[in-house]
């Protein structure tokens, strides 16, 4: 079984709400990652965490508040979000950082 | 300069025609080369991991292929169903923040497989 889970599959917001994203996997996998996508382009690593600590943090803004609760929860809090920062959110996980990533459905955001 | 490029960016297929997808990359210290296929609206479907020039994985219709320099996706026979975007990405031992290794994708190959 190699199944990410993530809720919601739409998301609308206004750029006052707080909102947020969550994903769960139950394969035991120790890396969890936050990705963004726009239209027609790759994923782009927002954030990476490993163990349940933060790994890699791409200097993505503040606005983007990640959380892993356990080794099998990612949340992504958002607050404040601006426009431009409507995307397919996409989550994945890894059994280690350096081992094959399995990703999510995503989270389609939009911000209004 | 992109360190992993995939051509075409577009191809389209009459159902049957067999075809090819390339990804070449110029990072050292490969660390894998991994292939995804994404549905409209989706998330990335894993189709294979190769680490090793020589290396070839089969998987129905597909067989992935690589080289020093690149890697192939071979399309034998495809079905309108095989329509979607292809997406190519390395890892390299030269290419971390953090301490680890990130995952540097293309820009993706959309295929189209008309009936």
């Amino acid at each position: 079984d190699t199944e990410v889970t993530q809720t919601p599959k739409h998301l609308v917001m206004g750029m006052t709400n707080k909102k947020s994203l969550k994903c769960e996997q139950h394969m035991g996998h120790r890396a969890m990652y936050w990705y963004k996508q726009k239209a027609k382009k790759p994923p782009e690593l927002m954030f990476v965490y490993s163990y349940e600590k933060l790994s890699i943090n791409e200097s993505v803004p503040s606005r983007f508040s990640p959380e892993c609760p356990n080794s099998s929860l990612l949340n992504l809090h958002l607050h404040a979000l601006q426009p431009e920062d409507s995307a397919l959110y996409l989550c994945a996980s890894s059994q280690a950082l350096r081992e094959t990533q399995y990703f999510g459905p995503g989270t389609r955001l939009l911000v209004l | 300069e992109d360190q992993v490029t995939q051509s075409p960016e577009a191809l389209r297929l009459q159902e049957g025609e067999s075809s090819s997808l390339n990804c070449s990359y110029t990072v050292s210290g490969l660390r894998g080369l991994f292939w995804y296929r994404q549905d409209p609206g989706k998330g990335p479907e894993f189709l294979f991991t190769l680490y090793s020039a020589g290396e070839e994985k089969e998987k129905e219709r597909l067989k992935a292929t690589l080289t020093k320099k690149e890697s192939f996706l071979h399309i034998t026979a495809p079905k309108p169903e095989d329509s979607a975007t292809y997406l190519c990405a390395v890892r390299s031992s030269t290419i971390t923040q953090g301490g680890s290794e990130k995952l540097v994708f293309g820009k993706g190959m959309k295929l189209t497989v008309n009936p």
